[in-house]
């Protein structure tokens, strides 16, 4: 069955460095979504993402945030001047169209910063 | 403010008996509703999925929609040990989903 593929499984960072957290959707999926989960939490929407541009972000989204599709295949999450409230899981999920169609959901980047 | 309320449990059940979990939400303009798994340290698996009023089911597990109510629910039948999981109710409008913090379920062998 097609998954969606998240990298790295784990990312350590210093405070106040940059981020890229990877993701390659399931190929015939056309919308794109990221999440994060702080540990005990609940899972929080932060982005979705069709036709190379923001479809729709939550008010965690801000400008230390930004996301691209530099390629056919992966999808990325560039998270600037991390803070130790940045630590988190990240996840990535595809679905094949709006309006709600069913998302699949990666295996997550567990990012600790330090 | 855009809000799903989940009893948080934990939710203890004996295997073989039917769990029944719900899920609340403020969003008016919701569209579809998702029921996901998620194990300890582990991603969101979709369980259901349902975006009209009443009843769908899927081999042990129904959903249900009452969008007049603002309220979604989720039974498991014949639960097993294996379901013992935390149960997330997702709401979603126009790409914008939202999770409930979810509900712990133990199913007690």
């Amino acid at each position: 069955e097609p998954e969606v593929t998240q990298t790295p499984s784990h990312q350590v960072t210093q405070m106040g460095q940059e981020v890229i957290l990877r993701c390659v959707p399931i190929s015939n999926h056309l919308y794109f979504y990221w999440y994060r989960q702080i540990l005990g939490q609940k899972v929080e929407f932060l982005v979705s993402f069709y036709n190379n541009e923001i479809s729709e972000k939550s008010e965690i989204f801000d400008d230390q945030f930004s996301v691209e599709r530099p390629d056919g295949s992966n999808f990325t999450l560039k998270i600037r001047s991390t803070k130790l409230e940045d630590s988190a899981m990240y996840f990535c999920a595809s679905s094949t169209g709006t309006g709600g169609q069913p998302q699949h959901f990666g295996d997550g980047t567990r990012l600790s910063i330090l | 403010q855009k809000e799903v309320e989940q009893n948080s449990g934990p939710l203890s059940v004996p295997e073989g008996a039917i769990a029944s979990l719900n899920c609340t939400y403020s969003d008016r303009g919701s569209q579809s509703f998702f029921w996901y798994r998620q194990y300890s340290g582990k991603s969101p698996e979709l369980i259901m999925f349902i975006y009209s009023n009443g009843d769908k089911e899927d081999g042990r597990f129904t959903a249900q929609l009452n969008k007049a109510s603002q309220y979604v629910s989720l039974l498991i039948r014949d639960s097993q040990p294996s379901d013992s999981a935390t149960y997330l109710c997702a709401v979603n409008n126009n790409n914008d989903m939202r999770f409930g913090a979810g509900t712990r379920l133990t199913v007690k062998p």
